[in-house]
């Protein structure tokens, strides 16, 4: 069975750092791109950041909330992606999913599957 | 920075067909996909590459993607499809990732 599972969140301080592991499971691990997307509590979909596949120079990109303050990465060795977070904000709080992304043949993006989620609050 | 924008809400008799718009500038010309997130749970993929099913999912969920326009319809709406749903799409130039709003779909 293919899976993602996430973990390392918890509560932590403003100003502080946290760092999320995803893990994955049941296919190539390396032959695939992961994307981080939160959730704050009652909102919608957030995308946070992604990783690529190791083959393509691991390329990373992230959203204009986090640029600076988070780093993806990953290692394929393990099967897990990371997400450092850094000067954590309160309104990083949130359910924190990662994705396998695949991208079709004519440059579709699709996020399948999806992990559990493990929740992320910031607060003093 | 581009955006989608989805109604909050739509809701639908059960059996009926509810369709969830998406709208964003020149959509049509992206690909777009659906994921469905039920009360509590990880979101699910339902749509992608604008109107493909992964397997597993029911043939009652289709999608089209036109214009500035993608739509998510719902055939024969079931109690079940009560759920929230994102459509989703991105800028392959500058690999930005980009989640409408979410709808959230009543079936009552």
């Amino acid at each position: 069975e293919v899976q993602l599972v996430e973990s390392g969140g918890g509560l932590e301080q403003p100003g502080r750092s946290l760092r999320l592991s995803c893990t994955g499971s049941g296919f190539s691990f390396g032959d695939y791109a992961v994307h981080w997307v939160r959730q704050a509590p009652g909102r919608g979909l957030e995308w946070v950041s992604f990783i690529g596949k190791r083959i393509y120079g691991g390329a990373t990109q992230y959203a204009a909330s986090v640029k600076g303050r988070f780093t993806i990465s990953r290692d394929d060795s393990k099967s897990i992606a990371y997400l450092q977070m850094n000067r954590l904000q309160i309104e990083d709080t949130a359910v924190y999913y990662c994705a396998r992304g695949t991208i079709g043949y004519n440059n579709a993006l699709w996020l399948d599957p999806w992990g559990q989620g493990t929740l992320v609050t910031v607060s003093s | 920075s581009y955006e989608l924008t989805q109604p909050p809400s739509v809701s639908v008799s059960p059996g009926q067909t509810a369709t969830i718009t998406c709208s964003g500038d020149k959509l049509g010309a992206k690909f777009v996909s659906w994921y469905q997130q039920k009360a509590g749970q990880s979101p699910v993929l339902i749509i992608y590459q604008d109107n493909k099913r992964p397997s597993g999912i029911p043939e009652r969920f289709s999608g089209s993607n036109s214009g500035n326009t993608a739509t998510l319809t719902v055939s024969g709406a079931q109690d079940m499809d009560e759920s929230d749903y994102y459509c989703q799409t991105w800028d392959s130039g500058t690999a930005i990732v980009v989640f409408g709003g979410g709808t959230k779909l009543s079936v009552l």
